[in-house]
Protein backbone atom coordinates (compact mmCIF):
# COMPACT_ATOMS: atom_id res chain seq x y z
CA UNK A 1 0.00 0.00 0.00
CA UNK A 2 1.37 3.40 -1.21
CA UNK A 3 1.73 5.90 1.99
CA UNK A 4 -0.27 8.63 -0.19
CA UNK A 5 -2.79 7.44 -2.40
CA UNK A 6 -4.28 9.87 -5.30
CA UNK A 7 -6.62 9.46 -8.18
CA UNK A 8 -4.43 10.56 -10.98
CA UNK A 9 -7.86 11.55 -13.25
CA UNK A 10 -7.05 12.91 -15.35
CA UNK A 11 -10.43 15.20 -14.91
CA UNK A 12 -11.28 17.67 -17.14
CA UNK A 13 -14.78 19.95 -16.46
CA UNK A 14 -16.49 23.34 -17.63
CA UNK A 15 -15.57 26.11 -16.52
CA UNK A 16 -17.27 27.35 -13.75
CA UNK A 17 -17.90 23.83 -12.12
CA UNK A 18 -16.59 23.17 -8.37
CA UNK A 19 -13.67 20.59 -8.31
CA UNK A 20 -13.10 18.27 -5.80
CA UNK A 21 -9.27 16.51 -5.40
CA UNK A 22 -8.80 14.16 -2.85
CA UNK A 23 -5.87 11.98 -1.28
CA UNK A 24 -5.50 9.14 1.53
CA UNK A 25 -2.37 8.29 3.39
CA UNK A 26 -1.80 5.37 5.86
CA UNK A 27 0.87 7.34 8.29
CA UNK A 28 -0.09 8.79 11.39
CA UNK A 29 2.84 10.70 12.10
CA UNK A 30 1.52 13.11 9.09
CA UNK A 31 0.47 16.51 10.88
CA UNK A 32 1.55 19.35 7.94
CA UNK A 33 -0.22 19.13 4.94
CA UNK A 34 -0.03 21.06 1.39
CA UNK A 35 -1.19 20.86 -1.79
CA UNK A 36 1.16 22.33 -4.47
CA UNK A 37 0.10 23.60 -8.01
CA UNK A 38 2.26 22.40 -10.67
CA UNK A 39 1.40 24.11 -14.57
CA UNK A 40 2.81 22.29 -17.48
CA UNK A 41 6.91 21.81 -17.64
CA UNK A 42 7.16 24.18 -14.46
CA UNK A 43 8.34 23.42 -10.66
CA UNK A 44 5.61 22.73 -8.33
CA UNK A 45 4.12 25.93 -6.17
CA UNK A 46 2.43 26.02 -2.68
CA UNK A 47 -0.91 26.56 -3.18
CA UNK A 48 -2.28 25.58 0.42
CA UNK A 49 -1.13 24.17 3.40
CA UNK A 50 -3.16 23.12 6.63
CA UNK A 51 -1.54 21.91 9.90
CA UNK A 52 -3.62 18.99 12.10
CA UNK A 53 -7.58 18.82 11.44
CA UNK A 54 -9.39 21.29 9.63
CA UNK A 55 -10.36 23.49 7.33
CA UNK A 56 -8.69 26.67 5.58
CA UNK A 57 -9.90 28.89 2.85
CA UNK A 58 -8.41 31.01 0.73
CA UNK A 59 -10.52 32.01 -2.22
CA UNK A 60 -12.25 29.74 -4.17
CA UNK A 61 -9.85 27.12 -2.73
CA UNK A 62 -10.84 25.33 0.38
CA UNK A 63 -8.13 22.68 1.59
CA UNK A 64 -10.14 20.07 4.32
CA UNK A 65 -8.10 17.76 6.31
CA UNK A 66 -9.77 15.01 8.57
CA UNK A 67 -6.99 13.07 10.11
CA UNK A 68 -9.61 10.54 12.01
CA UNK A 69 -10.23 9.16 8.68
CA UNK A 70 -6.46 9.81 6.58
CA UNK A 71 -8.27 11.89 4.09
CA UNK A 72 -7.25 15.10 2.48
CA UNK A 73 -9.14 17.22 0.23
CA UNK A 74 -8.82 20.57 -2.03
CA UNK A 75 -11.96 22.48 -3.24
CA UNK A 76 -12.28 24.44 -6.23
CA UNK A 77 -14.77 26.54 -6.60
CA UNK A 78 -16.34 28.38 -9.93
CA UNK A 79 -13.17 26.83 -11.85
CA UNK A 80 -11.22 28.92 -14.39
CA UNK A 81 -9.37 27.54 -17.39
CA UNK A 82 -6.20 29.29 -15.19
CA UNK A 83 -6.89 26.70 -12.75
CA UNK A 84 -5.74 23.69 -15.35
CA UNK A 85 -2.65 22.04 -13.88
CA UNK A 86 -1.62 19.06 -11.81
CA UNK A 87 -2.26 19.40 -8.66
CA UNK A 88 -0.22 17.30 -5.79
CA UNK A 89 -1.24 17.03 -2.23
CA UNK A 90 1.77 16.53 -0.17
CA UNK A 91 2.26 15.88 3.57
CA UNK A 92 4.96 15.58 6.29
CA UNK A 93 5.26 14.89 10.44
CA UNK A 94 6.92 18.96 10.13
CA UNK A 95 8.21 18.02 13.93
CA UNK A 96 11.81 19.22 13.08
CA UNK A 97 14.42 16.73 14.37
CA UNK A 98 14.15 13.53 12.73
CA UNK A 99 11.68 14.76 9.94
CA UNK A 100 13.87 17.12 8.22
CA UNK A 101 11.09 18.28 6.40
CA UNK A 102 10.84 15.26 4.16
CA UNK A 103 7.67 15.19 2.08
CA UNK A 104 5.49 12.58 0.68
CA UNK A 105 3.48 13.18 -2.40
CA UNK A 106 0.50 11.84 -4.14
CA UNK A 107 0.85 10.86 -7.21
CA UNK A 108 -0.90 13.98 -8.56
CA UNK A 109 -3.70 14.95 -10.29
CA UNK A 110 -4.04 16.43 -13.95
CA UNK A 111 -7.38 19.00 -14.04
CA UNK A 112 -8.21 20.67 -17.74
CA UNK A 113 -10.81 22.96 -17.30
CA UNK A 114 -12.38 24.01 -20.64
CA UNK A 115 -14.09 27.57 -21.53
CA UNK B 1 15.37 37.03 -5.77
CA UNK B 2 16.03 34.28 -8.00
CA UNK B 3 14.42 31.93 -5.52
CA UNK B 4 16.26 28.45 -7.06
CA UNK B 5 17.67 27.73 -10.07
CA UNK B 6 18.61 24.75 -12.33
CA UNK B 7 20.93 24.04 -15.12
CA UNK B 8 20.81 22.87 -17.57
CA UNK B 9 17.06 23.04 -18.52
CA UNK B 10 17.17 19.73 -20.83
CA UNK B 11 19.86 17.37 -21.71
CA UNK B 12 19.81 13.98 -23.49
CA UNK B 13 22.97 11.60 -22.41
CA UNK B 14 23.87 8.59 -23.55
CA UNK B 15 23.40 5.06 -21.65
CA UNK B 16 27.20 4.73 -19.18
CA UNK B 17 27.55 8.91 -19.73
CA UNK B 18 28.04 10.76 -16.55
CA UNK B 19 26.47 14.59 -15.70
CA UNK B 20 26.05 17.13 -12.89
CA UNK B 21 22.31 18.80 -12.48
CA UNK B 22 22.84 22.18 -11.13
CA UNK B 23 21.08 23.55 -8.30
CA UNK B 24 21.64 27.25 -6.92
CA UNK B 25 19.35 29.29 -4.11
CA UNK B 26 19.58 32.57 -3.22
CA UNK B 27 17.02 32.38 0.06
CA UNK B 28 20.03 31.50 2.22
CA UNK B 29 18.08 28.31 3.15
CA UNK B 30 19.78 25.86 4.84
CA UNK B 31 17.65 22.49 3.98
CA UNK B 32 17.58 21.60 0.38
CA UNK B 33 15.99 18.85 -1.44
CA UNK B 34 16.90 17.10 -4.89
CA UNK B 35 13.44 15.14 -6.62
CA UNK B 36 12.61 13.22 -9.30
CA UNK B 37 8.94 13.19 -10.95
CA UNK B 38 8.06 10.56 -13.63
CA UNK B 39 4.70 10.65 -15.29
CA UNK B 40 2.25 9.51 -13.13
CA UNK B 41 4.40 8.86 -9.90
CA UNK B 42 4.46 12.55 -8.15
CA UNK B 43 7.51 13.33 -6.58
CA UNK B 44 10.13 11.08 -5.29
CA UNK B 45 12.92 12.31 -3.03
CA UNK B 46 16.55 11.33 -4.05
CA UNK B 47 18.71 13.46 -1.44
CA UNK B 48 18.33 15.84 0.57
CA UNK B 49 20.58 18.46 3.02
CA UNK B 50 20.46 19.97 5.67
CA UNK B 51 23.20 22.84 5.57
CA UNK B 52 26.63 22.69 4.10
CA UNK B 53 28.57 19.61 4.25
CA UNK B 54 25.89 17.32 5.84
CA UNK B 55 23.87 15.26 3.12
CA UNK B 56 21.80 12.66 3.54
CA UNK B 57 19.85 9.61 1.33
CA UNK B 58 16.07 9.79 0.29
CA UNK B 59 13.64 7.58 -1.03
CA UNK B 60 15.67 6.49 -4.86
CA UNK B 61 18.75 7.40 -4.19
CA UNK B 62 20.72 4.53 -6.19
CA UNK B 63 22.68 5.91 -9.15
CA UNK B 64 23.34 9.30 -7.55
CA UNK B 65 25.41 11.41 -5.62
CA UNK B 66 25.38 14.39 -3.70
CA UNK B 67 27.72 17.05 -2.00
CA UNK B 68 26.91 20.34 -0.46
CA UNK B 69 29.97 22.38 -0.43
CA UNK B 70 28.21 25.76 0.03
CA UNK B 71 24.89 26.82 1.46
CA UNK B 72 23.63 28.33 -1.56
CA UNK B 73 24.35 25.43 -4.38
CA UNK B 74 23.40 21.74 -3.87
CA UNK B 75 25.01 19.85 -7.17
CA UNK B 76 23.09 16.18 -8.10
CA UNK B 77 25.51 13.87 -9.67
CA UNK B 78 24.39 10.30 -11.80
CA UNK B 79 27.39 8.44 -12.99
CA UNK B 80 27.29 6.03 -15.20
CA UNK B 81 23.66 6.75 -16.65
CA UNK B 82 20.85 4.49 -17.80
CA UNK B 83 17.58 4.46 -18.79
CA UNK B 84 15.47 3.86 -15.83
CA UNK B 85 17.15 8.14 -14.77
CA UNK B 86 14.60 9.67 -17.45
CA UNK B 87 12.96 11.59 -15.97
CA UNK B 88 12.74 15.05 -14.57
CA UNK B 89 14.85 16.48 -11.50
CA UNK B 90 13.51 19.39 -9.19
CA UNK B 91 15.59 20.96 -6.24
CA UNK B 92 13.92 22.61 -3.62
CA UNK B 93 14.92 24.55 -0.21
CA UNK B 94 13.64 25.14 2.66
CA UNK B 95 13.86 27.24 5.73
CA UNK B 96 13.75 24.91 9.06
CA UNK B 97 11.18 21.95 9.26
CA UNK B 98 9.41 22.94 12.26
CA UNK B 99 8.78 26.45 11.25
CA UNK B 100 5.16 27.49 10.19
CA UNK B 101 4.25 28.02 7.92
CA UNK B 102 6.27 25.78 6.33
CA UNK B 103 7.19 25.41 2.52
CA UNK B 104 9.47 23.78 0.54
CA UNK B 105 10.44 26.20 -3.09
CA UNK B 106 11.02 24.58 -5.89
CA UNK B 107 13.45 25.05 -9.09
CA UNK B 108 12.00 24.99 -12.74
CA UNK B 109 13.48 21.13 -13.00
CA UNK B 110 15.64 19.55 -15.69
CA UNK B 111 14.57 17.33 -18.33
CA UNK B 112 17.06 14.36 -18.75
CA UNK B 113 16.61 11.42 -21.21
CA UNK B 114 18.78 8.80 -21.36
CA UNK B 115 18.87 6.50 -24.06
Amino acid sequence: QKEVEQDPGPLSVPEGAIVSLNCTYSNSAFQYFMWYRQYSRKGPELLMYTYSSGNKEDGRFTAQVDKSSKYISLFIRDSQPSDSATYLCAMTPNAGGTSYGKLTFGQGTILTVHP
Amino acid sequence: NAGVTQTPKFRILKIGQSMTLQCTQDMNHNYMYWYRQDPGMGLKLIYYSVGAGITDKGEVPNGYNVSRSTTEDFPLRLELAAPSQTSVYFCASSSPPGTYPYEQYFGPGTRLTVT
